[in-house]
């Protein structure tokens, strides 16, 4: 099966500041990925599909790109609704789905 | 609007089974995949299965084979997943997701305790 490798595993960041998140695939997997949004009690919400779409009614701050093995989660300029937990999500060779470890992003 | 509901909180003992029911609305049901996924406190996302509504096919993850059954019954819209032989270690919220390529939507997740 595929593994998805995301880094870091949790950050710290200011409102205002730029956020990268990171997910690595252990192969190739085109741009068959999402990344999703968690907040503490509720479901998991898309922001990213097909690796650099914008989900609608997502915030344009939240961008994504890579291609194959190496994806990137951006968010250009931290918002206190954003501080949450992030995974990236595959489907190349679904099924089965497999997830990334998630980035909780807190308050620094 | 696309929703799937699901069914409340569950406690059951050690050794018990569970059923859960996710009931689809705002989509024609057949058209897409019913995937579960679970995820214990403060942990990571598990990807359990998957059941096509149209043909009654389904898959489960190695890990959980011989445990997890999942249905569906069209008429009403419905899917379930039903665990058994229940240990502490399967104590976790349960999610039905929509494959759409990948998840798009997300039931509201459903609690099971396992405690004896």
């Amino acid at each position: 099966d595929i593994q998805l490798t995301q880094s870091p595993s949790s950050l710290s960041a200011s409102v205002g500041d730029r956020v990268t998140i990171t997910c690595r695939a252990s192969q190739g997997i085109r741009n068959d990925l999402g990344w999703y949004q968690q907040k503490p009690g509720k479901a998991p919400k898309r922001l990213i599909y097909s690796a650099s779409i914008l989900q609608s009614g997502v915030p344009s701050r939240f961008s994504g790109s890579g291609f194959g093995t190496e994806f990137t989660l951006t968010i250009s300029s931290l918002q206190p609704e954003d501080f949450a937990t992030y995974f990236c999500l595959q489907h190349n060779n679904y099924p089965p789905l497999t997830f990334g470890g998630g980035t909780k992003v807190e308050i620094k | 609007q696309v929703q799937l509901v699901q069914s409340g909180t569950e406690v059951k003992k050690p050794g018990a089974s569970v059923k859960v029911s996710c009931k689809a609305s705002g989509y024609t049901f057949t058209s897409y995949d019913i995937n579960w996924v679970r995820q214990a406190t403060g942990q990571g996302l598990e990807w359990m299965g998957w059941m096509n509504p149209n043909s009654g096919h389904s898959g489960y993850a190695q890990r959980f084979h011989g445990r997890v059954t999942m249905t569906v019954n069209t008429s009403i819209r419905t899917a379930y997943m039903e665990l058994s032989s229940l240990r502490s270690e399967d104590t976790a919220v349960y999610y039905c997701a929509r494959v759409g390529g990948s998840i798009d939507s997300w039931g509201q997740g459903t609690l099971v305790t396992v405690s004896s």
